[in-house]
């Protein structure tokens, strides 16, 4: 089974629709993130938390929010979803204790806004 | 900020060796990380090099920093078929957490 996982992998919605993607781990890592990828422009970070208590803004966090429910759990909303967040979406974790913070990707999420 | 710039594409045939080139601005940057992304997939830790390195091999791979220039490479010798994919450089630093700065990814084709 998948260490990283992310719900929906693929999703199609219409402007102004509010939209929740889901991520789960396994690996029992403190950090998780949420990152957002656009071909040509690479990984922009969204939003990351350092513990359940813990949540940051990245630096493309407008237009997003997110909610870390359990160290294993954390979600991001479009809250009323444009075009020009279509994109893909990927959750990331990483564990502070390791010597080098070695981020581990989930699959993504392949959001497409109408 | 921080920034790490990387060319978009690079074409090689099978057999030869690739070489992805990067660099990047942060003069406190600790450690460089290579990821590589495969079509359908998230993100994976390839290599790493620590800042007080200057080289790093790992099998077919081949990590060069030169520190000075703030100038990062990964060497693939004898490129197969199955490198094909987006190679990411990334930086990370204490000041900034950790949380690793990525370039805009390398497309890397093989071909017969």
């Amino acid at each position: 089974d998948a260490d990283v996982t992310q719900t929906p992998r693929n999703r199609i919605t219409k402007t102004g629709k509010r939209i929740m993607l889901e991520c789960s781990q396994t690996k029992g890592h403190d950090r998780m993130y949420w990152y957002r990828q656009d071909p040509g422009l690479g990984l922009q970070l969204i939003y990351y938390s350092f513990d359940v208590k813990d949540i940051n803004k990245g630096e493309i966090s407008d237009g997003y929010s997110v909610s870390r429910q359990a160290q294993a759990k954390f979600s991001l909303s479009l809250e009323s979803a444009i075009p020009n967040q279509t994109a893909l979406y990927f959750c990331a974790t990483s564990d502070h204790r390791e010597e080098v913070d070695t981020q581990y990707f989930g699959p993504g999420t392949r959001l497409t806004v109408l | 900020g921080e920034d790490v710039e990387q060319s978009l594409f690079l074409s090689v045939r099978e057999g030869d060796s690739s070489v992805i080139n990067c660099t990047y601005t942060d003069s406190s940057s600790t450690y460089l990380y290579w990821y590589k992304q495969e079509p359908g997939a998230g993100l994976q830790l390839l290599t790493y090099i620590f800042s007080n390195m200057d080289m790093k091999q790992d099998q077919r791979l081949t990590v060069l920093l030169n520190k000075k220039d703030k100038h990062l490479s990964l060497r693939i010798a004898d490129t197969q078929t199955g490198d094909s994919a987006i190679y990411f450089c990334a930086e990370s630093a204490s000041g900034g957490s950790y949380i690793p700065t990525f370039g805009r990814g390398t497309s890397l084709i093989v071909h017969p």
